[in-house]
């Protein structure tokens, strides 16, 4: 199995310029997220969802959009990058149960210059 | 936002060291996962506790989480250069929907020395 995939790996941008991260797995898990980590902040949640179709906020959503049109795929937009936006992604899944184990992908590597 | 609490930040010992780290809040968990993190991958779940006063092995590793379900600890014993990495706890707080939507630690970032 592949598990959660993202792309790109790496990706350096412009300010102002958009784009969007990819996220898919394929272990049917019906919770997806999108964290960014940051050096001395540990993780910090973007957006959820719950299920295809339902999406929310997280604890820093500004500056970013998601949707979840498909149970597989939960791609992340950032609409006119900041530098404050450069920071590592990580998109997770996992089962909607109590105590349910995330599953991370290798993350997005980006750099707004 | 209900805020993690975790210590150290760094850590650097010698092989064949014992070492804690320790995650706290003021807040109730309803769970807390322990995760370890290496350079360009993202975390991977070491194990889950749910029940307060629970202690949980897992080799050189034991973690516990308190009575009062409100603090986690990782103890190391005799730790090895392959124990080198980013750990990180993550709770679930009373209340919410838990699933999934997790709180980090700021994380420790372990160097164990040959």
């Amino acid at each position: 199995n592949a598990g959660v995939t993202q792309t790109p790996k790496f990706q350096v941008l412009k300010t102002g310029q958009s784009m969007t991260l990819q996220c898919a797995q394929d272990m049917n898990h019906e919770y997806m997220s999108w964290y960014r980590q940051d050096p001395g902040m540990g993780l910090r949640l973007i957006h959820y969802s719950v299920g295809a179709g339902i999406t929310d906020q997280g604890e820093v959503p500004n500056g970013y959009n998601v949707s979840r049109s498909t149970t597989e795929d939960f791609p992340l937009r950032l609409l006119s990058a900041a530098p404050s936006q450069t920071s590592v992604y990580f998109c997770a899944s996992s089962y909607r149960t109590e105590g349910s184990p995330l599953h991370f992908g290798n993350g997005t590597r980006l750099t707004v210059t | 936002t209900q805020l993690l609490e975790q210590s150290p930040q760094f850590l650097s010992i010698q092989e064949g060291e014992n070492l804690t780290v320790y995650c706290n809040s003021s807040s109730v968990f309803s769970s807390l996962q322990w995760y370890r993190q290496e350079p360009g991958e993202g975390p991977v779940l070491l194990v889950t506790v749910v029940t307060g006063g629970e202690v949980k092995k897992l080799k050189r590793l034991t973690f516990q989480f308190g009575d009062a379900r409100k603090d986690s600890s990782l103890h190391i014993t005799a730790a090895q250069p392959g124990d080198t990495g980013l750990y990180l706890c993550a709770a679930a707080f009373a209340g919410g929907t838990s699933y999934g939507k997790l709180t980090f630690g700021q994380g420790t970032i372990l160097t164990v020395h040959p």
